[in-house]
C-alpha cells in the first residue's frame, strides 16, 4: 500500500532564500506525482505534474524532480516571496484513476 | 478554458439534516470527477470518484452518497447530517492526463 510522507511538517524561512521540500513514497509504481498548494480555507491549486516517465518539471521559480527508484520528490522554490506561504502538498497517482494517495503537507511561511 | 464551479462556499446545517453539494465543470468533456474531504487539521480524504454518468466508485463507507446525473456535474448528498460530517468538501476534476484540478470546497459546519 503506497504511503506518502512529507518532510518537514512546517517550515519558516527569510524572504529570499531558496528552499526545498521534500516528499518520499513507498510504492515506486506510481503513474504520476503532482505537488499543490493550498491557502489557508482556500481550495488546492495545481503548481506541478511529473508523469512517471518525466524526472522533472519547471514553472517560474519552481522545479519539482522525481526519483522513482529512490521513491522521492523534490519541490525546489527559489528566491522565496512572502506570497509563497502556503501548505504544500504532493501527491501519487498508481493509475490513470487519479486516485491520489497524499502526503500530509508543508507548511511553509516566508518572513518579510 | 476550463473551470469548475463549486457550491455553497459555507454551510451550517443541523444534525439530521439533508445535505446537497453541487459541482459543475466547464469547458471540457467526460472528466473525471472527485469529491474529496479534509476534517480541520487532516489531510484530504477521497469520498467518490466518477469516470462517467452514473459511474460512481465509494472509498469510505458512509452515510453520504454521490450521483453524477450530467457529464460535467457532480453531486454530494446525505439523508441525514452528522456531526462527524462536519470539514471542508472539495470538488476536482482530471482529464488525459491533465493535472487535478480543484473548486474553490464549502465549508460544512454541522451543529
Amino acid at each position: 500500500k503506497q504511503e506518502v510522507t512529507q518532510i518537514p511538517a512546517a517550515l519558516s524561512v527569510p524572504e529570499g532564500e531558496n528552499l526545498v521540500l521534500n516528499c518520499s513514497f513507498t510504492d515506486s509504481a506510481i503513474y504520476n506525482l503532482q505537488w499543490f498548494r493550498q491557502d489557508p480555507g482556500k481550495g488546492l491549486t495545481s503548481l506541478l505534474l511529473i508523469q512517471s516517465s518525466q524526472r522533472e518539471q519547471t514553472s517560474g521559480r519552481l522545479n519539482a524532480s522525481l526519483d522513482k527508484s529512490s521513491g522521492r520528490s523534490t519541490l525546489y522554490i527559489a528566491a522565496s516571496q512572502p506570497g509563497d506561504s502556503a501548505t504544500y502538498l504532493c501527491a501519487t497517482s498508481m493509475d490513470s484513476n487519479y486516485q491520489l494517495i497524499w502526503g500530509a503537507g508543508t507548511k511553509l511561511i516566508i518572513k518579510p | 478554458s476550463q473551470t469548475i464551479h463549486q457550491w455553497p462556499a459555507t454551510l451550517v446545517q443541523p444534525v439530521g439534516s439533508p445535505l446537497s453539494l453541487e459541482c459543475t465543470v466547464e469547458g471540457t468533456s467526460n472528466p473525471n470527477l472527485y469529491w474529496y474531504r479534509q476534517a480541520a487539521g487532516r489531510g484530504l480524504q477521497l469520498l467518490f470518484y466518477s469516470v462517467g454518468i452514473g459511474q460512481i466508485s465509494s472509498e469510505v463507507p458512509q452515510n453520504l452518497s454521490a450521483s453524477r446525473p450530467q457529464d460535467r456535474q457532480f453531486i454530494l448528498s446525505s439523508k441525514k447530517l452528522l456531526l462527524s460530517d462536519s470539514g471542508f468538501y472539495l470538488c476536482a476534476w482530471t482529464r488525459g492526463g491533465s493535472p487535478l484540478h480543484f473548486g474553490n470546497g464549502t465549508r460544512l459546519t454541522v451543529t
